[in-house]
C-alpha cells in the first residue's frame, strides 16, 4: 500500500513569486506519481505526470516538477506564479505493479495567488 | 467533447433515502471509478471498475454501491445514506488508472 503526504494545506503567495507545493510519498514498490489541479467549483484535471526517464517533468500552465526517488518527493514548482494558478493542488501515487489500479491522492495543498 | 457527466451535481436529500448518482463517460475508457473529496483527506477511492461487470472495492466503500452494465455508464448507489456520507463525489474514467478524467463533481447533503 502506498500514501502521500502534502506537508503543506495552504500556501499564500504574491502575484509573480515563484512557488513550490512539497509532496512526500511512500511505497514499497515502484510508483508512477501525478499532480492534479482543482480549480475552484470544478473537478480535478492532471498538471503533469511521472511515469520513467527523466526526473524533470514539465506540465502545462508553467509548472514541473521533479522527481527524487531517495527522497521520496516529487515537490511541484512554478517560478513565477499568475492569480489564475489560485486552485488546490493534489499530488498522486499509483502502484506500478498493480497496474495503477488504486490511484491514492494526498490531501490537497491550497494555493492562494495574491495581487 | 470528450467528457465524464455527473448527475445531479447537487442533491440535498433525508437519511435512509436511497438515491443514484449517475456517471457517464463518452471516451469508451475501460477504467472508472468514484472517489469521495472530503476537506483535508483528499480524495479518496470508493469503488472502481476495471471493466463492464468488474467492479472492487477501494478506500472506503461502507455504505456504497456500484455497477457497471455497460462500459459507459458507472453509477454510484447509496442504498440508506446517512449524514456521514454527506461530501463531494466524483466520478473518474481512464484507459489506465494513473490518468484519469474527472467529472464536475456531486455534492451531496445528507439531513
Amino acid at each position: 500500500a502506498q500514501s502521500v503526504t502534502q506537508l503543506d494545506s495552504q500556501v499564500p503567495v504574491f502575484e509573480e513569486a515563484p512557488v513550490e507545493l512539497r509532496c512526500n510519498y511512500s511505497s514499497s514498490v515502484s510508483v508512477y506519481l501525478f499532480w492534479y489541479v482543482q480549480y475552484p467549483n470544478q473537478g480535478l484535471q492532471l498538471l503533469l505526470k511521472y511515469l520513467s526517464g527523466s526526473t524533470l517533468v514539465k506540465g502545462i500552465n508553467g509548472f514541473e516538477a521533479e522527481f527524487n526517488k531517495s527522497q521520496t518527493s516529487f515537490h511541484l514548482r512554478k517560478p513565477s506564479v499568475h492569480i489564475s494558478d489560485t486552485a488546490e493542488y493534489f499530488c498522486a501515487v499509483s502502484d506500478q505493479e498493480g497496474a495503477g489500479n488504486m490511484l491514492t491522492f494526498g490531501g490537497g495543498t491550497r494555493l492562494m495567488v495574491k495581487p | 467533447e470528450a467528457q465524464v457527466t455527473q448527475n445531479p451535481r447537487y442533491l440535498i436529500t433525508v437519511t435512509g433515502k436511497k438515491l443514484t448518482v449517475t456517471c457517464s463517460q463518452n471516451m469508451n475508457h475501460e477504467y472508472m471509478s468514484w472517489y469521495r473529496q472530503d476537506p483535508g483527506l483528499g480524495l479518496r477511492q470508493i469503488y472502481y471498475s476495471m471493466n463492464v461487470e468488474v467492479t472492487d472495492k477501494g478506500d472506503v466503500p461502507e455504505g456504497y454501491k456500484v455497477s457497471r452494465k455497460e462500459k459507459r455508464n458507472f453509477p454510484l448507489i447509496l442504498e440508506s445514506p446517512s449524514p456521514n456520507q454527506t461530501s463531494l463525489y466524483f466520478c473518474a474514467s481512464s484507459l489506465w488508472a494513473g490518468e484519469l478524467f474527472f467529472g464536475e463533481g456531486s455534492r451531496l447533503t445528507v439531513l
